[in-house]
């Protein structure tokens, strides 16, 4: 079934340690997202990608990395976790081409940095 | 500059009353609106949008490019509509989607 995954849904860490975010989707999709949500808040747009080889940084400033080797994974890097990490990270993925498509939202890793 | 205005972040209402959830918009040109809706528990995922123009379970939106407004609304409020609610922007200006800063729904019953 087409769809988005993120691995881990939960993860609870110590300061300085490296994390990897994971995200996957099977929808054939171009462009992928990652969002920073806190709970019942505004959605931050952090990182996008439009395909292979491509990543853009987006509005919120943010210590994290990604990388865009193969399409259908898009995974989130943060080289030294801190408490002001604490949130949840969400996934998307839009088909991509000239028109405005919908955004699929994966489930979320809600992380906390302790 | 291209921005998504919801200017409350909760609203209460009791079931049957009617529901309107504004959000107004800043874009240079011919934007693609959306309403993306969270449920407790699930994943954000999109209500509906303005080109489709379609009622998914009550909800209607209107796009009235003189005021610059895309309001949600649904004539009776159900408990089931409890939710976070976001109004989002596309367009040729812009690479990506522009995302309001949301508004939560309460029906009480």
């Amino acid at each position: 079934e087409a769809d988005i995954y993120q691995t881990p849904r939960y993860l609870v860490i110590g300061t300085g340690k490296k994390i990897t975010l994971e995200c996957s989707q099977t929808m054939g999709h171009d462009k992928m997202y990652w969002y920073q949500q806190d709970p019942g808040m505004e959605l931050h747009l952090i990182h996008y990608s439009y395909g292979v080889n491509s990543t853009e940084k987006g509005d919120l400033s943010s210590e994290s990395t990604v990388s865009r080797i193969r399409t259908e994974h898009f995974p989130l890097t943060l080289e030294s976790a801190r408490p002001s990490h604490t949130s949840q990270y969400l996934c998307a993925s839009e088909r991509g081409g000239g028109a405005f498509y919908t955004q699929y939202f994966g489930p979320g890793t809600r992380l906390t940095v302790l | 500059a291209q921005r998504v205005t919801q200017p409350e972040k909760l609203l209460s209402v009791f079931k049957g009353a009617p529901v309107e959830l504004k959000c107004n918009y800043s874009y240079s040109g011919s934007p693609e609106l959306f309403w993306y809706v969270q449920y407790s528990r699930q994943r954000l995922q999109l209500l509906l949008r303005h080109i489709s123009r379609e009622s998914i379970k009550g909800f209607t939106a209107d796009l009235n490019k003189g005021e610059t407004s895309f309001h949600l609304k649904k004539p009776f409020a159900q408990e089931e509509d409890s939710a976070m609610y976001y109004c989002a922007l596309s367009g040729y200006n812009t690479d990506k989607l522009i995302f309001g800063t949301g508004t939560r729904l309460q029906v009480f019953p």
